[in-house]
């Protein structure tokens, strides 16, 4: 089957630190991979997205490249701010716009 | 970009009360909405996926008479919570899928229900 498996928060770092939450994936074939992020009180926004092999998503400074070599899309970012405080979601989809499989969600704090 | 729709974002019901919870795509043709409900601190699980003029295939486990899904038009799904108990109590999370745009998927910010 697909699942999602990606690490298990909370994270607490401090402002400028690096940032990396590892997302590994099964999938029964060739699967779009997504980073979602949830602030506190709101719904699900895009961050990135990659959509076949080593395909690299980037956005606000966030990046996360897709290795089908070991089913894996990390995500990272080189300096983090306060304002990265949030849950992030690794999620994979199958076909066009079909259902997604998310992980569980790894909670970030990053503290001034 | 696309935007989804949910109303409303939050609500308070009491104990065997009905509640009804829109999702609306609301500058493009949503073929395909899904429900996700997600559990504090937990990720989203898919409750049901249902197409514009056919009924909703809810997933394993999920109880279809409790959790009615209508799509009745190309633009809004509804998710009526009937004769709710405190266990419904959860965020509910509608996504809608651009009929037009191959792996594009857009999420409502979410229906934060609460039965009391």
């Amino acid at each position: 089957g697909n699942s999602v498996t990606q690490m298990e928060g909370p994270v607490t770092l401090s402002e400028e630190a690096f940032l990396t939450i590892n997302c590994t994936y099964t999938a029964t074939g060739y699967p779009s991979l997504f980073w979602y992020v949830q602030y506190p009180g709101e719904g699900l926004q895009l961050l990135l997205k990659a959509t076949k092999a080593d395909d690299k998503g980037s956005n606000k400074g966030f990046e996360a490249t897709y290795r089908k070599e070991t089913t894996s899309f990390h995500l990272e970012k080189g300096s983090v701010q306060v304002s990265d405080s949030a849950v992030y979601f690794c999620a994979l989809t199958m076909g066009t716009g079909n259902q997604f499989y998310f992980g569980t969600g790894t909670s970030l704090t990053v503290i001034p | 970009g696309a935007v989804v729709s949910q109303h409303p974002s939050w609500v308070i019901c009491k104990s065997g009360t009905s509640v009804k919870i829109e999702c609306r795509s609301l500058d493009f043709q949503a073929t395909t909405m899904f429900w996700y409900r997600q559990f504090p601190k937990q990720s989203l699980m898919l409750m049901a996926t249902s197409n514009e003029g056919s009924k909703a295939t809810y997933e394993q486990g999920v109880e279809k008479d409790k959790f009615l899904i209508n799509h009745a038009s190309l633009t809004l799904s509804t998710l009526t919570v009937t004769s709710a108990h405190p266990e419904d109590s959860s965020f509910y999370i509608c996504s809608a899928r651009d009929g037009h745009r191959a792996y594009e998927q857009y999420f409502g910010p979410g229906t934060r229900l609460t039965v009391t």
